[in-house]
């Protein structure tokens, strides 16, 4: 079946470092999805690649899909304490059969030393 | 709107008793999808489904059901609990199901089985 892998599982910065969290599929993907999870919260969408190549931005989140649509990325420059959490990126492909599955990523928990 | 609501937001039990899970949006969404969350394990899928009376299994559905009677509910029903059901269980629902939509979550519930 699919599978999303997720790296790093857990990272640690000081406050103004860069962080990068990737997403690496075994199949070719439809789309893929971000979503941050704040400790305690809930998951919460950020944003959605579908086309190979694309990229695109939120203010200091960068966010990646690979030529190949099978891996992606999300980049945050200089973290502040505000982007503590977890990051999950999400892999939307479709079946032989025509269903489509979305699968997560165990997700990268960020920490950010003031 | 309220969004996707669940409830309880904390539950505890002892091993062998039945509990449902309730969850609920108001958005006229036709997707909605039960989640467990353990550490390092990341979303894991149970139950979905697509649109009211249509329910499927995900990646872990052994040991709980699910019934769609309406499109506002989708309520989760663990049969026996058993200590490895201890979890948070997220609902979430979308517009659709494929590849344009995103996943909105409820709050969590949770659960601890002793």
């Amino acid at each position: 079946g699919q599978q999303v892998m997720q790296i790093p599982q857990y990272q640690h910065v000081q406050e103004g470092e860069d962080f990068t969290t990737y997403c690496n599929s075994s199949t070719t993907l439809s789309n893929i999805q971000w979503y941050k999870q704040r400790p305690g919260g809930h998951p919460v969408f950020l944003i959605q690649l579908v086309k190979s190549g694309e990229v695109k931005k939120q203010k200091r989140l960068t966010f990646q899909f690979g030529e190949a649509k099978k891996n992606s990325s999300l980049h945050i420059t200089a973290t502040q304490t505000t982007d503590v959490g977890t990051y999950f990126c999400a892999g939307g492909a479709y079946s032989g059969a025509g269903s489509y599955q979305l699968t997560f990523g165990k997700g990268t928990k960020l920490s950010v030393i003031p | 709107n309220a969004g996707v609501t669940q409830t309880p937001k904390f539950q505890v039990l002892k091993t062998g008793q039945s509990m449902t899970l309730q969850c609920a949006q108001d958005m006229n969404h036709e997707y909605m999808s039960w989640y467990r969350q353990d550490p390092g394990m990341g979303l894991r899928l149970i139950h979905y489904s697509v649109g009211a009376g249509i329910t499927d299994q995900g990646e872990v559905p052994n040991g709980y059901n699910v019934s769609r009677s309406t499109t506002e509910d989708f309520p989760l029903r663990l049969l026996s609990a058993a200590p490895s059901q201890t979890s948070v269980y997220f609902c979430a629902s979308s517009l659709g199901w494929d590849r344009s939509y995103e996943q909105y979550f409820g709050p969590g519930t949770r659960l601890t089985v002793t």
